[in-house]
């Protein structure tokens, strides 16, 4: 059974600082790492994709990735309360398009 | 980034009915979609992958006879649910990719109430 694991929090930070998601998968054969962010009762929308070892860089956000560990991680910088939501991590198999998610870990930045 | 649209937003059925979810790639082709369910905090579950022109494939535990996928089209993939029953009240979400090996795009998801 392939699995993405996940804290489920809360994860509770004050606004501004960096707030760091974490994230493990079992499939050694996964290529593609999302991170998405889903508001209560909406669709998930797309943060951050890595498929090579290292950080990734966008804005406000860094997408860690290793392979070796299994691992993949997200630091949000500066973190607004309007970051609060569930960030869900997932992984592509069988294709990058096909996924795999964690069960979230809900995010609150408080003011 | 790519648009994908699903209908309805929400639905509310009764007990022994069927109920069709469409899944729509608006401003590209898509050989591929597939169909997520989500039931109240807890995470996305992969339901099935729909195949343009063949049959879906679905994951192990979810039953092929009680949800229906048809992927008459390179643009459309449609989920029915059928013979609804309380316990399949969940966020059902499509997601399509305009090329194989990309990123995935969701739908809006289709909220299912079965009274």
């Amino acid at each position: 059974q392939k699995e993405v694991e996940q804290n489920s929090g809360p994860l509770s930070v004050p606004e501004g600082a960096i707030a760091s998601l974490n994230c493990t998968y079992s499939d050694r054969g996964s290529q593609s790492f999302f991170w998405y962010r889903q508001y209560s009762g909406k669709s998930p929308e797309l943060i951050m994709s890595i498929y090579s070892n290292g950080d990734k860089e966008d804005g406000r956000f860094t997408a860690q990735l290793n392979k070796a560990s299994q691992y993949v991680s997200l630091l949000i910088r500066d973190s607004q309360p309007s970051d609060s939501a569930t960030y869900l991590c997932a992984a592509g198999t069988g294709g990058y398009n096909k996924l795999i998610f964690g069960a979230g870990t809900r995010l609150a930045v408080h003011p | 980034g790519a648009v994908v649209s699903q209908h309805p937003s929400w639905v509310i059925c009764k007990s022994g009915t069927s109920v069709k979810i469409e899944c729509r790639s608006l401003d590209f082709q898509a050989t591929t979609m597939f169909w997520y369910r989500q039931f109240p905090k807890q995470s996305l579950m992969l339901m099935a992958t729909s195949n343009e022109g063949s049959k879906a494939t679905y994951e192990q535990g979810v039953e092929k006879d009680k949800f229906l996928i048809n992927h008459a089209s390179l643009t459309l993939s449609t989920l029915t649910v059928t013979s609804a029953h309380p316990e399949d009240s969940s966020f059902y979400i499509c997601s399509a990719s305009p090329i194989e090996n990309t990123e995935a795009f969701f739908g809006q998801g289709t909220r299912l109430t079965v009274v």
